[in-house]
């Protein structure tokens, strides 16, 4: 059984230019939430999507965008990228209504220069 | 604001004792307490969930408090081997709230 994939695992940017991560959910999962992880910090709530719709928010700007897509997986979208988005970005799934601990994937490592 | 504090130093201890995390908040009332674990470059694994209504739970040679008037966690791993040194982070979460509140995590490390 599959735990949560994402891709890709490292990812170099410029200032300015756009990024896509990806996620696949565990399998029966429904729900995807996206975190940001500096180093040396805590996961960073950014977004939680469910049945195809943003359900949660956290404190980022609205250049952090998302999408979910009828089979669970879901995007992360970042546009006009900063240096201080240079961070590990992780995707949890869990099911909705069961709150039993999220399942995290190994996370993307991007690295704005 | 919210604030989650774990252990602010790293904690080093010898196979065999009983390693204890603190995990304490502020200007929050979660509905449940979780631990999760977290080797460099991979992501966190959950490990354990805590409810307010509880006030410890097992599982194996891990062990968690939950103290909601002193606002406090404790999450103990007896008989510790040095495959338990590790990033310990707790976080938070509020009933139906849908996220998540990390702390920064403590860094332990089980010296043989």
């Amino acid at each position: 059984d599959a735990g949560v994939t994402q891709s890709p695992t490292h990812l170099i940017k410029t200032r300015g230019q756009q990024v896509t991560l990806r996620c696949s959910p565990k399998s029966g999962h429904d729900t995807v939430s996206w975190y940001q992880q500096a180093l040396g910090q805590g996961p960073q709530f950014i977004f939680q999507y469910y049945e195809e719709e943003e359900r949660q928010r956290g404190n980022f700007p609205d250049r952090f965008s998302g999408h979910q897509f009828p089979n669970y997986s879901s995007e992360l979208n970042v546009n006009a990228l900063l240096l201080g988005d240079s961070a590990l970005y992780l995707c949890a799934s869990s099911l909705r209504g069961v709150h039993y601990g999220y399942t995290f994937g190994s996370g993307t490592r991007l690295t704005v220069v | 604001s919210q604030k989650i504090e774990q252990n602010s130093e790293a904690l080093n201890i010898q196979e065999g004792k009983t390693a204890t995390l603190t995990c304490n908040y502020t200007n929050y009332s979660p509905a449940y307490l979780q631990w999760y674990r977290q080797d460099p470059g991979r992501g966190p694994v959950f490990l354990l969930l805590i409810r307010e209504n509880e006030k410890e739970k097992r599982k194996e040679r891990l062990k968690v408090t939950f103290d909601t008037t002193l606002k406090q966690s404790l999450f103990h791993i007896t008989a510790s081997q040095p495959a338990d040194s590790a990033t310990y982070l707790c976080a938070l979460d509020k009933a139906n709230a849908g996220k998540s509140t990390f702390g920064d995590g403590t860094t332990l490390t089980v010296k043989p």
